[in-house]
């Protein structure tokens, strides 16, 4: 399958620092990306779509203006915590979209910890 | 609203017991169904995917499922759990009519004893 990369694979940032993370599908072209976190012990929920060239789409409940995602390149999306917060500290996932079979291809996280 | 429900937080079985993990979904657009699975601290791996066709599908590991479209499930099966098994599994569903955004279940916790 298909590989995507995060970077970093983990920060510890102190409260009202702000921390980019890069999201890379290193083998194909990905127009839609998805960003996911997850709490520990708890699921993944999606957090935005990620689409090239335009602005992303957040889901209910989520920050535009705290979690600033960009996709500049159809390789790279980036999600930008500002101001960050304890309570921010989670696992940051994305995934990338291969339209033409309709499956996500996810990193393998970020750990995000805010001291 | 589109939910995933995983019923068994915790389960545990003996190494070559069979195992089976529910999966049911209630979704407003034909579905398509995945199963995934997470070691701690990582991310996820595709075990296997169901679009269309075949009910039955197989996967990687010799991880099977069944998608039932009149019980909304797909649940997922291995007749010989080996030690290396043990993680968490997530079910989740997607579809083009949503943008292909996935909604996971709250996932299945599997241990295995020796």
């Amino acid at each position: 399958g298909a590989v995507v990369s995060q970077h970093p694979s983990w920060v510890i940032c102190k409260s009202g620092t702000s921390v980019k993370i890069e999201c890379r599908s290193l083998d194909f072209q990905a127009t839609t990306m998805f960003w996911y976190r997850q709490f520990p012990k708890q699921s993944l929920m999606l957090m935005a779509t990620s689409n090239e060239g335009s602005k992303a789409t957040y889901e209910q409940g989520v920050e535009k203006d705290k979690f600033l995602i960009n996709h500049a390149s159809l390789t790279l999306s980036t999600l930008t915590v500002t101001s960050a917060h304890p309570e921010d500290s989670s696992f940051y996932i994305c995934s990338a979209l291969d339209r033409g079979l309709g499956e996500q291809y996810f990193g393998p996280g970020t750990r995000l910890t805010v001291t | 609203a589109q939910s995933v429900t995983q019923p068994d937080i915790h389960i545990t079985v003996s190494e070559g017991a069979s195992l089976e993990l529910r999966c049911n979904y209630s979704y407003g657009a034909t579905p398509y169904l995945f199963w995934y699975v997470q070691s701690p601290g990582q991310g996820l791996q595709l075990l296997l995917k169901y679009f269309s066709g075949d009910t039955l599908v197989q996967g990687i590991k010799g991880f099977e499922a069944e998608f039932k479209r009149s019980q909304s499930s797909f649940n997922l099966r291995k007749p010989s759990v080996h030690w290396s098994d043990a993680a968490e599994y997530f079910c989740a569903v997607g579809a083009r009519e949503y943008g292909n955004k996935l909604v996971f279940g709250a996932g299945t916790i599997l241990r295995v004893k020796s």
